[in-house]
This record gives structure tokens, sequence and C-alpha cells, in this order.
């Protein structure tokens, strides 16, 4: 059963599109992190949610924006794709901040 | 200069071998230290998690922190060809408006060969 999960795996799409990308853990965490890895493998922190409140907000272009509908989902809504925003993206979770946190698989975003 | 500091490698070792992996940091406020596993079309997955200085072990595991250096390092004892995979360094501080953001470092390649 897997404890953070992402939707879609793999999304193709062209610049200029807006694109979603869901998640959704089974672990009972408080906490939930977005992060971006390039291609040269470097993990960045991009938004952090604690019990649906926006905690980190990095600096983000403001065509990215995140939503916690509940405790046990962040979903990050992505306008105006361009190039640059081809990356995997990887949600997480933890019980509280500081604690471990727990990474999905990755969604693997590539803009044509 | 980045906050945390890795080898990308690559590093290929024999079967049995012991692994050393370290990372280095700037930042002396850092005081929750992670390594993580991350193989090819995969998540990072904790191997590690230590608080402060010290040492601490998980069967062929062992972390070592050391502040008063900035420097941490990850052994592996009697590397198993599963053990090839991405390396990842990873810490966080308390209080501010941390809220317990990772750093990472960029991750060692390490491929073990039979």
């Amino acid at each position: 059963d897997t404890a953070v999960s992402q939707t879609p795996k793999y999304l193709v799409t062209q610049m200029g599109n807006d694109k979603s990308i869901k998640c959704e853990q089974n672990l009972g965490h408080d906490t939930m992190y977005w992060y971006k890895q390039d291609s040269k493998k470097f993990l960045k922190i991009m938004f952090s949610y604690n019990n649906k409140e926006l905690i980190i907000n990095e600096t983000v272009p403001n065509r990215f924006s995140p939503k916690s509908p509940d405790k046990a989902h962040l979903n990050l809504h992505i306008n105006s794709l361009e190039l640059g925003d081809s990356a995997v993206y990887f949600c997480a979770s933890s019980w509280d901040t500081n604690q471990p946190q727990h990474f999905g698989d990755g969604t693997r975003l590539s803009i044509l | 200069q980045k906050e945390v500091e890795q080898d990308p490698g690559p590093l290929s070792v024999p079967e049995g071998a012991i692994v050393s992996l370290n990372c280095t940091y700037s930042n002396s406020a850092f005081q929750y230290f992670m390594w993580y596993r991350q193989y090819s079309r995969k998540g990072p997955e904790l191997l590690m998690y230590t608080y402060s200085s010290g040492n601490k072990e998980d069967g062929r595991f062992t972390a070592q922190v050391d502040k008063s250096s900035k420097y941490i390092s990850l052994f592996i004892r009697d590397s198993q060809p599963s053990d090839s995979a991405t390396y990842l360094c990873a810490m966080s501080y308390a209080g501010g408006t941390s809220y317990g953001k990772l750093t990472f470092g960029q991750g060692t390649i390490l491929t073990v060969h039979p």
C-alpha cells in the first residue's frame, strides 16, 4: 500500500498549457511538501503545508500554486508552462516539521 | 557557494567494500541530518536520521555527524550490488521560518559491481 502517491507519473505537454499534479499520503502526517528535482538531480523545496496551512513558500514563480484540500492531500497547479519547468516534481510528507520526510516516486514533467 | 556540498562522483566499488560518502555544509544552524537513497526513477528513501552530533548505526549503515567540522558521513559496510543508487545528504534546522525545510546535497552516484 503506497504511503505517498502522486498522479500522474508522467506528464508531457506543450508550452503555455496549464496542468495539475496530485499528491495523497495515507500515513496520517500533518505536513506535506513539494520539491523540484532538476536535470542534475538537485532537489529543492518549493512549498510546505502544515495542517492545511502554507508554511514554506520558496522563491517560486507565481505560476505555481499549491492547494491542500485536507491534511492528506496536496496538489500543485502550474499555469502557462515554460520549457524551464521540465523536471521531476516530488511530494513528501512528515508527522511534523523537522521530522523525517517520506517521498513519493515523483511526477516527470516534460514541456515540448 | 552552496549551503551543502556533496561530491557527485560517480563512485564505483567492488562488492563487499566499505563505502564512505560525505557532505560538508556551511550553515552552523543545521541540527537534523539525514541520508536518503534514490534508485533510478524512484523517490528518495530515508536511510538514516540523526539529531546533532554523534554516530548512529543501523545494520550495515553508519551515519556520523561532526558539527564542529560541519561534516557528515555515511558508511556502508559489506556493500552489495543492490546498494547501487544515488545517495543524498539532507539537513534542516528548527526555529525561525525554517519549518523543517530540507536542504539537500547534489547526491553521490554509487555503483557496486559484483
